[in-house]
C-alpha cells in the first residue's frame, strides 16, 4: 500500500494567514491526488483533484501543487470557515489510501 | 443535484454481518463508480472498495475476504456487506460517488455518513 504522511498533524493559525499542508507518499506517482476538508460530524468535501485542479465551487484561496512523492495544499488567506481537518488521498494505486489528517486550529 | 443517503442498522453484534445501503437521488447510478469509505472514531479515512454501475468491483485487500459491494440499478442503490465484524469495524461509514469515469477526479459527492457500532 502507498502510505501518505501529512505534516503537520495540527496547525495553529490566525485568520488571514497563509497556510501550507504537505502530503508525502511512500512511493512516487504522478498527479492522482485529491484533498478534502472535513468539519466535525460532517462528511469530507472535495477541494482539489489531480493534485492541482480546483473542484467547482471551491474558493480560489485553495490551491494544490506537487507531483512524484510530495504534494502541497495551500490556503492563501485563512478564513473563519476554513478551520477544519484536511486529508490528502491518493487514487493512483489500489488500495486507495488517505493521509492521517491535518487539523487547522484557531491560534 | 445528486444526493446520497446511507441506511442500515446502527448496532451490529460481533461475528455478525454489517449491511448498509446507499440510495442515490437526483441523478442516475449509471455511468459512475460508487465507493464505501469508513472512519473509526477520532481517526482517519479508510477505503473499503468501489463498484461500477455495471457491477465490476475493487476491494481493499485488508477487507477483501469479508466485503461484498453490490449494485441495484433498478432501485438506484448500492450496498455494502461486511461479515464477521469485530469492535475494530466500529466506524462512521460513508458512501460516495467517484467523479469522472475515463479518469478519476476524487470523490465529489458524499452521503452524510452513518455510525455503526459493533457491540454485544
Amino acid at each position: 500500500d502507498i502510505q501518505m504522511t501529512q505534516s503537520p498533524s495540527t496547525l495553529s493559525a490566525s485568520v488571514g494567514d497563509r497556510v501550507t499542508i504537505t502530503c508525502r507518499a511512500s512511493q512516487s506517482f504522478s498527479s492522482w491526488l485529491a484533498w478534502y476538508q472535513q468539519k466535525p460530524g460532517k462528511a469530507p468535501k472535495l477541494l482539489i483533484y489531480k493534485a492541482s485542479t480546483l473542484e467547482s465551487g471551491v474558493p480560489s484561496r485553495f490551491s494544490g501543487s506537487g507531483s512524484g512523492g510530495d504534494f502541497t495544499l495551500t490556503i492563501s488567506s485563512l478564513q473563519p470557515d476554513d478551520f477544519a481537518t484536511y486529508f490528502c488521498h491518493q487514487y493512483n494505486t489500489y488500495p486507495w489510501t488517505f493521509g492521517q489528517g491535518t487539523k487547522v486550529e484557531i491560534k | 443535484q445528486v444526493q446520497l443517503q446511507e441506511s442500515g442498522p446502527g448496532l451490529v453484534k460481533p461475528s455478525e454481518t454489517l449491511s448498509l445501503t446507499c440510495t442515490v437521488s437526483g441523478g442516475s447510478i449509471s455511468s459512475y463508480y460508487w465507493t464505501w469509505i469508513r472512519q473509526p472514531p477520532g481517526k482517519g479515512l479508510e477505503y473499503i472498495g468501489y463498484i461500477y454501475y455495471s457491477g465490476s468491483t475493487n476491494y481493499n485487500p485488508s477487507l477483501k475476504s469479508r466485503v461484498t459491494i453490490s449494485v441495484d440499478t433498478s432501485k438506484n442503490q448500492f450496498s455494502l456487506k461486511l461479515s464477521s465484524v469485530t469492535a475494530a469495524d466500529t466506524a462512521v461509514y460513508y458512501c460516495a460517488r467517484v467523479s469522472g469515469t475515463v479518469t478519476f477526479n476524487g470523490m465529489g459527492v458524499w452521503g452524510q455518513g452513518t455510525t455503526v457500532t459493533v457491540s454485544s
